[in-house]
């Protein structure tokens, strides 16, 4: 069955610095996802991205983030300059129509 | 303010038994409800997904309804085991770009 793959699954980091979580989304999928989920939170929105283009965003996802599709495979998240409030799992996701497929998840740890 | 409310928060049961956990939900547009199971540091994988015109959808030992007047959702898990030890969570998907809103969970631990 296709997957959604991220990398890596642990990252840490120091405050202060950037950071790139990657993701492969399913290959046949139009629209991408990043969502996060703060320890002992729930699920939260990110960005959607859909035509080379963010498509909505939330509240969350300020100036400090941003997302590319370089290469027509990866699609990833860029965080500028890591708060410790970041620290959280980050999921990427894919979708076709209804189906929704997530990755496993990079952990993101900021020191 | 959209939001999703799922109950218990967390329940404990016995293997073999089974349980039905719930979900209200104040979210508009509505698209499509789904429930997803979530292990522990993994990403979410989904179980069942509804639009407003179904009521009720299965998936092996898992069953969904869904009232869309009251909208309100259920998840019923038969005959558990201990694998279904995980985080349940509903999801609406509210847009036409596809994001979803997800519930807090219920932490369901199956013991033996």
């Amino acid at each position: 069955e296709p997957e959604v793959t991220q990398t890596p699954s642990h990252q840490v980091t120091q405050m202060g610095q950037e950071v790139i979580l990657r993701c492969v989304p399913i290959s046949n999928h139009l629209y991408f996802y990043w969502y996060r989920q703060i320890l002992g939170q729930k699920v939260e929105f990110l960005v959607s991205f859909y035509n080379n283009e963010i498509s909505e965003k939330s509240e969350i996802f300020d100036d400090q983030f941003s997302v590319e599709r370089p290469d027509g495979s990866n699609f990833t998240l860029k965080i500028r300059s890591t708060k410790l409030e970041d620290s959280a799992m980050y999921f990427c996701a894919s979708r076709t129509g209804v189906g929704y497929t997530f990755g496993s998840g990079t952990r993101l740890t900021v020191v | 303010k959209n939001q999703v409310e799922q109950s218990p928060q967390s329940l404990i049961i016995l293997e073999g038994k089974n349980c039905t956990l719930q979900c209200n939900y104040t979210v508009s547009p509505f698209s499509n409800l789904r429930w997803y199971k979530q292990d522990t540091g993994r990403g979410p994988v989904s179980l069942t997904i509804m639009t407003f015109s179904e009521n009720t959808k299965s998936n092996g030992r898992y069953t969904a309804t869904l009232d869309a007047d009251t909208k309100q959702s259920s998840l019923h898990i038969t005959a558990s085991q201990l694998s279904d030890s995980a985080s349940y969570i509903c999801v609406v998907l509210t847009d036409s770009w596809g994001k979803l809103q997800f519930g807090a969970g219920t932490q369901v631990v199956v013991t033996p």
